[in-house]
């Protein structure tokens, strides 16, 4: 059973450029999370979605950033015009259920996007 | 508020060492989830352990045990016997029942273990 898929591992941009990162679940899992990994710093929630639906962003940067998860297909990451500061390394972490209450189910995480903004 | 705290930012050790990681927590919730997870030099999370709020029972998995205190709010994770494979940084996690699921990190311990 394949684990979460994150892609690419790792991606170089310069400044004002896009990037987007991808990330496929776990098979069965319909939940995805992205955590942002800064030097020197713990990880930060971003974003939690669902298929076709965004159900907390409240950990996203208001400008530049945005996530969504389609039908088909994996979960993007979307960092527009990229600064210095978005340099980091990024997770996806897929779960079977809904994060909430007695169904909160464990996170696995995915190996990672190391974006590096020149 | 909700936070984790993992005091101990780096630890060094010699293989063949017990070794505890501390972990406090602060939550408002009675409902709530502890984990732990682990990054080694590859940089990838693995997961290690999950504990709800209603189970305060320590929990042994081969080298690894957990100490789930509620009283002092702290979750900590002793590693027996270290192996030079144990090298990693540790994070623990919290999550709450009023929340969506989003895990609140603490900010790891860098454990180094000599050989």
């Amino acid at each position: 059973n394949a684990g979460v898929m994150q892609n690419p591992r790792h991606l170089v941009r310069r400044r004002g450029q896009e990037a987007r990162l991808r990330c496929s679940p776990m098979k069965g899992h319909s939940h995805v999370y992205w955590y942002r990994q800064l030097p020197e710093e713990g990880l930060k929630f971003m974003v939690y979605l669902q298929k076709e639906n965004i159900i907390d962003e409240s950990g996203m940067p208001k400008e530049r950033f945005s996530a969504e998860f389609p039908k088909e297909g994996p979960s993007i990451l979307r960092i527009q015009q990229v600064v210095r500061g978005d340099s980091a390394a990024y997770f996806c972490a897929s779960s079977p259920l809904r994060g909430s209450g007695l169904r909160t189910d464990t996170q696995y995480f995915g190996p990672g996007t190391r974006l590096t903004v020149l | 508020a909700q936070k984790v705290t993992q005091a101990q930012t780096e630890i060094s050790v010699v293989e063949k060492e017990d070794v505890t990681l501390d972990c406090v927590y602060e939550t408002r919730d009675t409902t709530y989830y502890l984990f732990w997870y682990k990054q080694p030099p590859s940089g990838e999370l693995v997961f290690l352990i999950r504990r709800n709020s209603f189970d305060e029972q320590n929990e042994i998995s081969g080298r690894y045990s957990w100490n789930f205190q509620k009283s002092t709010s702290s979750f900590n994770f002793t590693i027996t016997a270290s192996q030079v494979v144990d090298s990693a940084v540790y994070f623990c996690a919290l999550s709450e029942r009023g929340s969506q699921g989003n895990l609140i990190f603490g900010k790891g311990t860098k454990l180094s273990v000599k050989p």
